[in-house]
């Protein structure tokens, strides 16, 4: 299996709250990330977290991290038709500067 | 903008063509990435220079050739190509490879067809 996993795909009503999860095996990661990518575009950093941190939050993003079981969550509050995007999560670990990253989750916005 | 430029957005070449992607970044980065992007995939890490030298090959075939003529520009020569090379080709920078917790700035990406 891969080393990190997110769901290919999440649809959400406008104005609700969007929760985006990724899962990873390696429990050397020192830092973890949420990329962004819009469509016809590259990825933007949106935000990331140092793996002593069980939360972190930016405006509408509230990143969370549960270490133990290996789970990192993205939640948007107030989804607006301009989070439509992929997410991508990836992690680097301490053993290799590499970001090792997941498929990505497709946002939908419904009306 | 990002400030990762990537030259062409769009690319349709056939199976026997030699073709180049262009990747420019001028944030004063020293490292330089090329991934690839196929639907429903992981992102793959193809190649890593930093300070000029390659010092990343993921098993990449050699009909992808990288080149890196100083820390702004960053090419991938492309010759020979089968179908299932069709993707997006992202470039990317960051201000060195083995810095913990260093962002990386992507470019727009070069979608490439094989026909």
């Amino acid at each position: 299996g891969e080393d990190v996993e997110q769901s290919l795909f999440l649809s959400v009503r406008e104005g609700d709250s969007s929760v985006i999860n990724c899962t990873y095996t390696d429990s050397s990661s020192t830092y973890l990330y949420w990329y962004k990518q819009e469509p016809g575009a590259g990825l933007q950093l949106l935000t990331y977290i140092f793996s002593n941190m069980d939360m972190k939050q930016d405006q509408r993003l509230t990143v969370l991290l549960n270490k133990k079981d290996k789970h990192l969550s993205l939640r948007i509050a107030d989804t607006q038709t301009g989070d439509s995007a992929i997410y991508f999560c990836a992690e680097k670990r301490d053993s290799n500067y590499q970001l090792i990253w997941g498929a990505g989750t497709k946002l939908i916005i419904k009306p | 903008e990002t400030g990762v430029t990537q030259t062409p957005r769009h690319l349709v070449m056939g199976m026997t063509n030699k073709k180049s992607l262009k990747c420019e970044q001028h944030l004063g980065h020293n490292a330089m990435y090329w991934y690839k992007q196929s639907a429903k995939k992981p992102l793959e890490l193809m190649f890593v220079y930093n300070f000029k030298e390659q010092t990343e090959n993921n098993s990449v075939p050699s009909r992808f050739s990288p080149e890196c003529p100083n820390s702004s520009h960053l090419f991938l020569h492309l010759h020979t190509l089968q179908p299932e090379d069709s993707a997006l080709y992202l470039c990317a920078s960051s201000q060195d490879s083995g810095g913990v917790g260093t962002e990386a700035f992507f470019g727009q990406g070069t979608r490439l067809t094989v026909v």
